[in-house]
């Protein structure tokens, strides 16, 4: 399958700071990325949809001024948390879909995030 | 509104044995239906996926079963092994650029 990495895998940071992490496919072109967050021990909960050279479209509650996505090439995507605080402890997971007419969506590793 | 339910929310079977999950979904417009794995603290990983113009998919110990009419599919898991143990994600998702919707998962446990 397609590969998608993601960077950092674990990042603490403190409160009030910004921290951002990439997400890149490595062996293929992704037209749209996805970012979802996952609480332990529950589903994935999308945040956004990507989709290169255009602004983010977030869910509605996700607040798209603190959750800064960026969608610069067709290999990168990178999301930022500006102004962290605890309760934005939780792990990142983005995915990628292989291409503009495919359905196959792949998932990077995940990011830990830990706000003290 | 939950558009993917999933079932069971935690499964034990025993090694060698068959693992089942269940998912109903209520959009009849969904027409790609992926099952996920996901070890924890790793990202999900694609296991299967199928669409709504065959009944059933199989890929090695892993078999998806497609009910349109009743708009369910299922997930069994052949000769279950330890290793497979891990929480089960169902999807689905309709053509073109929408996200996937998941199912709550379904933490599998195989025991020897």
């Amino acid at each position: 399958g397609a590969v998608v990495s993601q960077h950092p895998s674990r990042v603490i940071c403190k409160s009030g700071t910004s921290v951002k992490i990439e997400c890149r496919s490595l062996d293929f072109q992704a037209t749209t990325m996805f970012w979802y967050r996952q609480f332990p021990k529950q589903s994935l909960m999308l945040m956004a949809t990507s989709n290169e050279g255009s602004k983010a479209t977030y869910e509605q509650g996700v607040e798209k001024d603190k959750f800064l996505i960026n969608h610069a090439s067709l290999t990168l995507s990178t999301l930022t948390v500006t102004s962290a605080h605890p309760e934005d402890s939780s792990f990142y997971i983005c995915s990628a879909r292989t291409g503009q007419a495919s359905y196959e969506q792949y998932f990077g590793p995940g990011t830990r995030l830990t706000v003290t | 509104q939950q558009q993917v339910k999933q079932s069971p929310q935690s499964l034990i079977v025993q090694k060698g044995g068959i693992s089942i999950i269940n998912c109903a979904y209520e959009n009849t417009a969904f027409d790609y239906f992926p099952w996920y794995q996901q070890f924890p603290g790793k990202g999900p990983a694609l296991l299967i996926a199928i669409r709504p113009d065959v009944s059933e998919k199989k890929e090695g110990r892993f078999t998806i079963s497609f009910n349109k009419s009743a708009k369910q599919f299922s997930l069994h898991i052949m000769d279950s092994q330890p290793g497979d143990s891990a929480t089960y994600f169902c999807a689905a998702s309709i053509a073109g650029n929408t996200p996937l919707v998941f199912g709550k998962g379904t933490r599998l446990s195989v025991i020897a």
